[in-house]
């Protein structure tokens, strides 16, 4: 019930394209849903983090959905650029300990 | 720079060997977490603290391993007697939950430990 899986493992999008990946979680005491983009060597950093009261949240390129219903929330990156070429990782908590499950992961390679 | 730091960022040790990471969070943040991250996985909690007091261990928490933040500030994570399997990326990460909301948690470096 604690796990957060995330999908595709892999992705290669072309420059301009829009790059989209999912996750589905189970525990509904989750209430905080961040997303992290990792590149090689460095630790995570935080992109952009959603509350299920919202259904979606825009940053710039970054785009978050939220199904509640669903217990589904996915990550759209919009006019992708080589630059973005990383790895993903979605995460949820609850609000009272903070700690954060992560998905597995996702690699994306921006083709230029 | 006033993001979180990390302590060493690589070290090397032989099996049985004992070995101590630091942590500096960023100033103010009361909460500090670590995570432990294998590669092409995500990163897996370890334990956290609010200011000095130790509120969470998993059970991947061996008792090998324990960690202190003896004055809310920094925090130090030791591994006694390694194992191989304990090569790993060390991540540590703060936040301040008076702020924002309270849950945003930011990232060192990492320290990555291979164990030989």
């Amino acid at each position: 019930q604690q796990q957060v899986k995330q999908s595709p493992q892999s992705l290669i999008v072309q420059k301009g394209g829009i790059s989209i990946i999912n996750c589905a979680y189970e525990n509904t005491a989750f209430d905080y849903f961040p997303w992290y983009q990792q590149f090689p060597g460095k630790g995570p950093a935080l992109l952009i983090a959603i509350r299920p009261d919202v259904s979606e949240k825009k940053e710039g390129r970054f785009t978050i959905s939220f199904n509640k219903s669903a217990k589904q929330f996915s990550l759209h990156i919009m006019d992708s650029q080589p630059g973005d070429s990383a790895t993903y990782f979605c995460a949820a908590t609850t609000s009272n300990t903070g700690k954060l499950i992560f998905g597995q992961g996702t690699t994306l390679q921006v083709k230029p | 720079d006033t993001g979180v730091s990390q302590d060493p960022r690589h070290k090397i040790t032989k099996r049985g060997q004992n070995v101590t990471f630091r942590c500096d969070p960023i100033s103010e943040h009361n909460r500090l977490y670590w995570y432990r991250q294998t590669l092409g996985q995500g990163p897996e909690f370890l334990t956290y603290f609010q200011n000095e007091a130790q509120l969470e261990k998993s059970r991947l928490l061996s008792d090998r391993f324990s960690a202190e933040r003896p004055k809310g500030s920094f925090s130090t994570l030791e591994i006694q007697r390694t194992e191989q399997g304990d090569s790993a990326m060390y991540l540590c990460a703060s936040s301040f939950p008076p702020a924002g909301t309270g849950l945003e948690q930011y990232f060192g470096p990492g320290t990555r430990l291979t164990v030989t």
